[in-house]
């Protein structure tokens, strides 16, 4: 059964400081991992990695895959309030549709 | 726990014809679930919020008529694409909810998609 798991669910930080949110993942035909941002309404897309080792960057934000370890991490550095958030993972096999994680509720303090 | 549902994953069906989407929370009592349609460079439009027993709220520029919501319990809202054309072809994803309203938007769970194609 495909499966994708982020951790921390929950992560409370203050401005300035570096976060790294983890997503690993379980699925057949691996195709492209994707990372979004969720606030109010639609999730905000990220990043979409196929690629093991290439790192990708907007800003403050950082994500990159490993397909032999199985997972990707987001950072983000010198966070901000404005990166209070849901932020969200998520897998798309060949063939299938969409699998998410939980997400990882980032909470950054003034 | 948290586990959503779509069904059908993909269909694919004629022109002028009505296609109906199933979302199903599957071990949670969701009191609101959304319906999002995805875009090219992956990014989700929110079409529609839904609450069990009431009228879904349609986002701006989203077709009442067009895209059917039904919220008939706790456990089930359906998406009907009526008189569909190949420009509605695309990928819609429903997510559920289990939190209180006010926080909704981030206590979501998503359903694995639907990809309709219409010929």
């Amino acid at each position: 059964e495909d499966k994708v798991v982020q951790s921390p669910l929950s992560l409370v930080v203050h401005e300035g400081d570096t976060v790294t949110l983890n997503c690993s993942y379980e699925v057949t035909n691996f195709r492209s991992l994707l990372w979004y941002k969720q606030e109010k309404k639609a999730p905000t897309f990220l990043f979409m990695l196929t690629s093991s080792g290439i790192e990708k960057k907007s800003g403050r934000l950082s994500s990159i895959l490993d397909k032999k370890e199985l997972f990707s991490i987001l950072n983000i550095t010198a966070t901000q309030t404005g990166d209070s958030a849901v932020y969200l993972c998520a897998v798309t096999p060949y063939g299938q549709n969409f699998v998410f994680g939980p997400g990882t509720r980032l909470s950054v303090l003034p | 726990g948290a586990v959503v549902s779509q069904h059908p994953s993909r269909v694919i069906c004629k022109s002028g014809t009505s296609v109906k989407i199933e979302c199903r929370s599957l071990d949670f009592q969701a009191t609101t679930m959304f319906w999002y349609r995805q875009f090219p460079k992956q990014s989700l439009m929110l079409m529609a919020t839904s609450n069990e027993g009431s009228k879904a709220t349609y986002e701006q520029g989203v077709e009442k008529d067009k895209f059917l919501i039904n919220h008939a319990s706790l456990t089930l809202s359906t998406l009907t694409v009526t008189s569909a054309h190949p420009e509605d072809s695309s990928f819609y994803i429903c997510s559920a909810a289990k939190g209180e309203q006010s926080r909704s938007y981030n206590e979501q769970f998503f359903g694995p998609g639907t990809r309709l194609t219409v010929l």
